[in-house]
């Protein structure tokens, strides 16, 4: 069965401080993996996308790595600000499905103190 | 990128009413989605509204409960029938962008609760 899994659930920062988040999956065939931020209230925000080549890939302080062999990635927020403070949902693209075929983990929900 | 849309960001209705959401795209695309998110979960696909035709729906998901409209590449209805307290939970449009990696860009979303 096609799933994703995130940990951890939720997790605690004080701003300035650096935190990673997981992501396990197991979907087949694999296409791209895809890190969203969600923030209250909004729709899901693309981060990075990685395909099956791409073992990592930066976006500001946001750098996403992917294990294809290990079905692992992980999401790295450095310098964290208080506007980081949201939700991270982790979503794996199965090749050859239809363009719905999005497998959504639960997401990690990040708060930073000050 | 693609700049969705919705209305109404958020309601608060009867248990069974029904509550149409409109999503509107700033440009003409191919692939709509229909998401729902209930409380502390993950996104779960609806369906997929096609132009012309009748939207796809996916396992747990009928028509009758969650009737679809796409009349252009540019809009798109969901409306939640005879609803229950069930039923609330945020729903979201989601647009799919032609490339490589078929992107995908969701609408702020619609927050309904049902009482």
């Amino acid at each position: 069965k096609n799933q994703v899994e995130q940990s951890p659930q939720s997790l605690i920062i004080l701003e300035g401080k650096n935190c990673t988040l997981q992501c396990n999956y197991t979907v087949s065939p694999f296409s791209n993996l895809r890190w969203y931020k969600q923030d209250t209230g909004r729709g899901p925000v693309s981060l990075t996308i990685m395909t099956f080549s791409e073992n990592t890939k930066s976006n500001g302080r946001y750098t996403a790595t992917l294990d294809a062999d290990t079905k692992q990635s992980s999401l790295h927020i450095t310098a964290s600000q208080l506007s980081d403070s949201a939700s991270y949902i982790c979503v794996v693209s199965a090749r050859g499905g239809s363009q719905g075929n999005l497998i959504f983990g639960k997401g990690t929900k990040l708060s930073v103190k000050p | 990128s693609a700049v969705i849309s919705q209305k109404p960001s958020r309601d608060i209705c009867q248990r069974g009413t029904s509550l149409t959401i409109q999503c509107q795209v700033d440009s003409q695309v191919t692939m709509m989605f229909w998401y729902r998110q209930q409380p502390g979960q993950s996104l779960t696909l609806i369906a997929t509204a096609n132009q012309g035709s009748e939207a796809t729906y996916e396992s747990g998901f009928v028509i009758d409960k969650f009737p679809i409209s796409r009349p252009n590449l540019t809009f798109s209805t969901l409306t939640v029938s005879n609803m229950s307290p069930e039923d609330s939970s945020i729903y979201l449009c989601s647009v799919a962008l032609a490339g490589a990696y078929n992107e995908q860009f969701f609408g702020p979303g619609t927050r309904l609760t049902v009482l």
